[in-house]
């Protein structure tokens, strides 16, 4: 069964945009974790946030943000004043108690200048 | 701290032929996991160990696959022999528990012609 879905395959904005990308998971444990990653186009996997389920407050980190709600099973990532270099995929990823992480299928977002 | 060391970053080799890949996880951290990436399937998870012991080994495709992890800081994913569709991205990755962030290595690009 699906886990966690990333239904955008591929966002293309200008810079200076800001872009949302949507993560929506799916879990029968009270106690889970999730992730955002980012892979660049020279292909590392980079961490970018970890959010446990008891913690629903939004999360901000310079350009980024994240907004955890519990109510629509959504973990969704916005990047403000998008720019080049944020062009990359970017991963949500769902990591539970009973089973092994899972991973979306990934966004890829392109930021044009 | 040196993060994931993964060795080598590319590997071109002949169908038939035996491939290792290895990996040194960030130390202190007691588990391990390899991971695959096509364009395909998207990232799969492997096998991941804890404490150098193979815990989930169900993701590995088939009886060519294999992996050890000998001491806690080295381990290897080893193909014998290669075929050309298991030309993809290994990764490993390593955290210090199960449900904490993982920490991925640079990859190896492996092309089996």
């Amino acid at each position: 069964a699906q886990k966690v879905t990333q239904a955008q395959t591929e966002i293309s904005v200008v810079e200076k945009e800001d872009v949302t990308l949507d993560c929506v998971y799916e879990t029968r444990d009270t106690t889970y974790y999730l992730f955002w990653y980012k892979q660049p186009p020279s292909g590392e996997l980079v961490f970018l946030i970890r959010r446990n389920s008891f913690d629903e407050q939004n999360e901000i980190s310079g350009r980024y943000s994240w907004n955890f709600q519990k109510s629509t099973s959504s973990f969704n990532f916005t990047i403000t004043a998008s720019q080049v270099v944020d062009s990359a995929v970017y991963f949500c990823a769902l990591s539970e108690l009973s089973n092994d992480m899972r991973f979306g299928a990934g966004t890829r977002l392109t930021v044009k200048p | 701290d040196a993060g994931v060391i993964q060795s080598p970053r590319h590997e071109v080799t002949e169908m038939g032929q035996e491939v290792t890949l290895r990996c040194k996880p960030i130390s202190g951290h007691d588990y391990l996991f390899w991971y695959r990436q096509t364009m395909m399937r998207g990232l799969e998870l492997l096998i991941y160990f804890n404490n150098n012991v193979p815990i989930d080994d169900s993701g590995m495709p088939e009886d060519r696959f294999s992996a050890k992890m000998p001491n806690a800081s080295f381990s290897t994913l080893k193909i014998q022999p290669s075929e050309p569709r298991d030309s993809a991205v290994y990764f490993c990755a390593s955290s210090s528990n199960r449900e904490e962030t993982q920490y991925f290595g640079p990859g190896t690009r492996l092309l089996v012609l």
